[in-house]
């Protein structure tokens, strides 16, 4: 099955300490791209990645980081987590331009 | 379920009834438009796409509008079932080559039976 898979699901931690949000589509798709959704604020792009080996900011990079080692993968890294980094998380990839999005099932971060 | 916005539009119909979901965009150089589907506790989903070069397009129960004179986007879902409740999302790419979407902040359908 095409998928976009993200793991964790939830994930509560301490303000601090790193963390890693793992993401890996089986769709051979060049395009991967990092969003948190808040109430009210709608999705926000933090980053993405048109190739491998390639990243570029979205619209609220502060606090994060990517890497694209793989066509596959493309973790979202937070290497001193935040109360305001609290948020629902979500991966998607696409294939060429003008292609719709397949987006992951979500990861609940809570940090206190 | 994770409430994905509050304060979104609301749209609320009769199971049965054609639903429209309204959207206006930003950018008049966007060329390609996408709504999504977001149920509780998911990722936003793929429905329906269109490009600028046309000004209506259907799917399996979903229609398309797009009015570039005016920035208009709808969406129309015929026969509303109760698993259409969700928050619909617009979006647009913008004008450029980085394959950024531009993204509405959605519109909540309740559908009663």
């Amino acid at each position: 099955e095409a998928q976009v898979t993200q793991n964790p699901r939830y994930l509560i931690t301490v303000t601090g300490k790193k963390l890693t949000v793992t993401c890996s589509q089986n769709m051979n798709h060049e395009y991967m791209s990092w969003y948190r959704q808040d109430p009210g604020l709608g999705l926000r792009q933090i980053y993405y990645s048109m190739n491998v080996e390639v990243t570029d900011k979205g619209d609220v990079p502060e606090g994060y980081k990517v890497s694209r080692k793989e066509k596959r993968n493309f973790p979202l890294i937070l290497e001193s987590p935040s109360p305001n980094q609290t948020s629902l998380y979500f991966c998607a990839s696409s294939s060429g331009t003008g292609a719709g999005y397949t987006f992951g099932s979500g990861t609940r971060l809570t940090v206190v | 379920g994770e409430s994905v916005g509050l304060h979104l539009p609301t749209l609320s119909v009769q199971e049965g009834d054609n639903s429209i979901i309204n959207c206006a965009y930003s950018n008049s150089a966007s060329d390609y438009f996408i709504w999504y589907k977001q149920e509780s506790g998911k990722g936003p989903q793929f429905i329906i796409d269109i490009r600028s070069n046309m000004d209506k397009r259907q799917g399996q129960r979903v229609t398309v509008l797009l009015n570039k004179t005016v920035k208009h986007l709808s969406l129309q879902i015929a026969a509303t079932q109760p698993g259409d409740s969700a928050v619909y999302f617009c979006a647009e790419y913008g004008a450029g080559n980085n394959r950024k979407l531009i993204w509405g902040l959605g519109t909540s359908l309740a559908v009663n039976p």
